[in-house]
């Protein structure tokens, strides 16, 4: 059972097009994080969101927290061929042991 | 600031030999520790975690071995590999308190032949 269900798995836009990728689950998260991953290396921490409803900006990226803390998304602005990676989602449930439980991922290709 | 380095980078084996990848972390004391794999460009598998010198919690059944010899070394090994045991290994450390964001090191690609 996969806790976390991310959609799409892939997504090819165009270079200034704008883009929602969505984190989703039956369980309630204490918090979630979001990171990207170029190919060969290592996935880089975005965001952390914390209360529900929360909304965070960084640049052009949008984060937004469901209100139960069930569910994320993430919106991307007038995207860019440095945008292209893979967005994982990731979040820690109470009791958890310091695990975190990662989503499969978004494969994002902005096209020039 | 804190750095985490992986090595090696790539690394080429043939079936049944011995594994070692060691990741160290610097400029935090009392990190958690944890091993994933990475198929495919795709998902994180945990493999290993730790929370201290010498405590290491297994995630899956496998042919794989961690230890934490030093607080901040963690050291992923196999005595035998497998060809399954091919994919992208990430190392990555947290905080031991908070909100447990994780910071990956640049990854191990192993290729077993």
């Amino acid at each position: 059972t996969q806790l976390l269900e991310q959609s799409p798995q892939f997504l090819s836009i165009q270079e200034g097009e704008n883009l929602t990728v969505y984190c989703n689950s039956s369980s309630v998260f204490s918090s979630l994080q979001w990171y990207r991953q170029e190919p060969g290396e290592g996935p880089v921490l975005l965001v952390t969101v914390v209360t529900g409803g929360e909304v965070k900006k960084l640049k052009r990226l949008t984060f937004q927290f469901g209100d139960a803390r069930k569910d994320s998304s993430l919106h991307i602005t007038a995207a860019q061929t440095g945008d292209t990676g893979l967005y994982l989602c990731a979040g820690e449930r109470g009791g958890s042991n310091y695990k975190l439980t990662f989503g499969k991922g978004t494969l994002l290709t902005v096209n020039p | 600031s804190q750095t985490i380095h992986q090595w090696p980078a790539t690394l080429v084996q043939p079936v049944g030999s011995p594994l070692s990848l060691e990741c160290t972390v610097e400029g935090t004391s009392n990190p958690n520790l944890y091993w994933y794999r990475q198929a495919a460009g795709r998902g994180l598998q945990l493999l290993f975690y730790s929370v201290g010198i010498g405590q290491i919690s297994s995630e899956v059944p496998q042919n794989l071995s961690a230890s934490r010899p030093q607080d901040r070394q963690f050291i992923l090994s196999s005595k035998k590999l497998l060809l399954s045991d091919s994919g992208f290994y990430l190392c990555a450390w947290s905080a031991d308190r908070g909100l447990y964001e994780q910071y990956f090191g640049p990854g191990t690609r192993l290729t077993v032949t």
